[in-house]
């Protein structure tokens, strides 16, 4: 079967740095992306990781480590509009499954 | 360029009846992508589409919901008969291919509920 974990909420100030963990059990595993999804709103594609190592897009960065079957999405320098709920998913045997979401709560 | 296209938006229905929704992907984008996604859960898998080919049905409930990609760009779910547990929201996606690095656009969705 297919399995991906992340924790289900975090909460952070404005400012601070939030790691989203993902571990994931899949076969014929290509790689990881993470999704943005604001409440209401359509998910919107953020990084992938096909390689170990880290990724930075800005503010965000992600890693992978496929020995591990392991990532993360790192979130800095946070800002109330980062308050959604992050998604990773697998890229296995074609197909794009997501993960249950980690929903991050910025506080002023 | 235009992202992918839903309708309807929202869809009320009753139980036991039946209600189609309709995906217009990105132009060019040969893999189509449906997902049912309950409140407070992840995008779940229903089907994927390589052009009009299937990739994976694994998790569409084929006794009442069924999908279709005609000439290989729109698409339509439907289901027939529906359930209380169908309600959810639908949502369309599309990417130009099924590889690794390939960003997957998404639809506002269709917000169904069954009454």
């Amino acid at each position: 079967g297919q399995s991906l974990e992340q924790p289900s909420e975090v909460t952070a100030v404005e400012g601070a740095i939030v790691q989203i963990n993902c571990t994931y059990q899949t076969s014929g595993f290509y790689g990881l992306s993470w999704y943005q999804q604001h409440d209401g709103g359509a998910p919107t594609f953020l990084s992938y990781n096909g390689l170990d190592g880290l990724e930075e897009t800005g503010r965000f960065s992600s890693f992978l480590s496929r020995s591990d079957s392991y990532g993360y999405l790192l979130l800095q320098e946070l800002q109330m509009k980062d308050s959604a709920s992050y998604f990773c998913a697998v890229r296995n045997d074609y197909k794009l499954s997501f993960g249950a979401g980690t929903t991050v709560t910025v506080r002023a | 360029e235009a992202g992918v296209a839903q309708s309807p938006r929202y869809k009320i229905i009753e139980k036991r009846q039946s209600v189609a929704f309709w995906c217009n992907p990105i132009s060019g984008h040969a893999t189509l992508y449906w997902y049912q996604q309950i409140l407070g859960q992840g995008p779940k898998l229903l089907i994927q589409f390589q052009n009009n080919g299937v990739v994976d049905d694994s998790q569409l409930p084929k006794d009442r919901f069924s999908a279709e990609r005609l000439k290989g760009v729109d698409s339509t779910l439907k289901i027939q008969p529906a359930k209380l547990e169908d309600s959810a929201v639908y949502l369309c996606a599309s990417s130009l291919g099924a590889g690794g690095n390939t960003e997957a656009f998404f639809g506002q969705g269709t917000r169904l509920t069954v009454v």
